[in-house]
């Protein structure tokens, strides 16, 4: 089955260590995203890649890395710099950009750190 | 700046009718997406409008008017698996989603 996995679902950390979440498609999709979702407010784009070895950054990239090596996998670090760091986080996938396309959504970590 | 606008919280009976309604200010406009979110899990894709009028999909339909900046998602005869979030975004001329915080959907029998 295609899709896109998140790892792991919940995940807990302490405060000021870094954090890296996995997401992996099968889609074959070139374009890959992470959002961040915290209560009563709507998506927020961190990071997005249209392509391999390529990545822009979105709305809240501050405290965030990406890499994008290879086309299945768009790993998103959470630095110590990252004031407001919990919450829960989404990863998707779209065919592609510079038209409109549906994304598709990994099922999301949700990370707290203490 | 960019704004969607969605109710935070809407009640319908089971069987009922409901019309969740979105409103938008973007810089451009390139199609409306409305996702199904249920609680701590990934939002799903529902409906797509770029022209104006209805688009219907079973017990799910979507409305756009683009003169007035306007959507609306309409969900007909009710189940309780219907509770949920309901996401309303928009893509602008850049082609980046702008996203409302979401209408949560709650069904009472």
């Amino acid at each position: 089955d295609g899709g896109i996995t998140q790892s792991p679902k919940y995940l807990f950390r302490k405060e000021g260590q870094n954090v890296t979440l996995s997401c992996e498609q099968n889609l074959n999709h070139d374009a890959m995203y992470w959002y961040r979702q915290d209560p009563g407010q709507g998506l927020r784009l961190i990071y997005y890649s249209q392509i391999v070895n390529d990545f822009q950054k979105g709305d809240i990239a501050e405290g965030y890395s990406v890499s994008r090596e290879k086309k299945e996998s768009f790993p998103l670090t959470v630095t110590s710099a990252q004031k407001n760091p919990t919450a829960f986080y989404l990863c998707a996938s779209s065919i592609g950009e510079g038209d409109v396309y549906e994304q598709y959504f990994g099922p999301g970590t949700r990370l707290t750190v203490t | 700046g960019q704004n969607i606008d969605q109710p935070t919280e809407m009640t319908a009976t089971e069987g009922a009718i409901v019309q969740i309604n979105c409103t938008y200010q973007t810089s451009g406009f390139n199609g409306l997406f409305w996702y199904q979110q249920h609680a701590g899990e990934a939002p799903t894709f529902l409906s797509y409008n770029v022209l104006d009028g209805l688009e219907e999909k079973g017990r799910f339909s979507s409305f756009l008017s683009r003169s007035k900046g306007y959507s609306y998602l309409l969900l007909k005869e009710l189940q309780m698996k219907d509770s949920a979030s309901y996401l309303c975004a928009v893509t602008d001329s850049n082609y980046q989603l702008i996203w409302g915080a979401g209408t949560k959907l709650i069904i009472k029998p």
